[in-house]
């Protein structure tokens, strides 16, 4: 069983779009996040739910939107897409909030390509 | 100034040789670090936490030293498959707490 999953893997698609991004995990864990790694190689976090509440959110614009419906899915949708905007979007999840003593565990990422 | 700076590489071993990547971090706050493994378009994976007194894990052996604020990872006999991108990782220590601060990953290859 995959522990974190992530759906689509391969998203491309033209500026201007809305689109989102699903992930879930089964691991029974409290916290998720969303990463962003550009074409530079850096992984940046972007968001972080803890217990379906939103406790990091870092300078990341407003055309992206986190929903976690519940503790074991944590969505993430794009307005208006931008060129910018393409990356590998990693899910990741941990047991507790701290980030830093936790395992967080990556799902495969998903590949977005903004036309 | 980034977070976590880290040796760009790549480096290109043979199989067997002994291989050292380093970083250094900002915040002295900091107090979890962690390398983390990415194979090519794959997911980044723990490989091991790195411990003040250092810890070693089989072939690999990580250091700290808070002072410097500088972090290493040493790794032994190199196999074919340690060929990967190796990410160091920092928690974000007071106002930051709860943040991971990746690298930009040093590339290793080993070849046979």
């Amino acid at each position: 069983d995959t522990a974190v999953s992530q759906t689509p893997k391969y998203l491309v698609t033209q500026m201007g779009n809305d689109k989102s991004i699903k992930c879930e995990q089964n691991l029974g864990h409290d916290t998720m996040y969303w990463y962003k790694q550009d074409s530079k190689k850096f992984l940046k976090i972007m968001f972080s739910y803890n217990n379906k509440e939103l406790i990091i959110n870092e300078t990341v614009p407003n055309r992206f939107s986190p929903k976690s419906p519940d503790k074991a899915h944590l969505n993430l949708h794009i307005n208006s897409l931008e060129l910018g905007d393409s990356a590998v979007y990693f899910c990741a999840s941990s047991q507790g909030v701290s980030g830093g003593a936790d395992t967080q565990y990556f799902g495969p990422g998903t590949r977005l390509t903004v036309l | 100034r980034k977070e976590v700076e880290q040796d760009p590489g790549p480096f290109n071993v043979p199989e067997g040789a002994t291989v050292a990547f380093n970083c250094t971090y900002s915040n002295s706050a900091s107090q979890s670090f962690f390398w983390y493994r990415q194979d090519c378009r794959k997911e980044p994976k723990l490989l091991m936490s790195v411990y003040s007194s250092g810890n070693e894990d089989g072939r690999f052996t990580a250091q700290l030293n808070r002072a410097s604020q500088y972090i290493s990872l040493l790794i032994r006999d190199s196999k074919l498959s340690d060929s990967a991108t190796y990410l160091c990782v920092v928690n974000g220590g007071g106002s930051t707490l709860g943040r991971l601060y990746f690298g930009r990953g040093t590339q290793l290859t080993v070849w046979p």
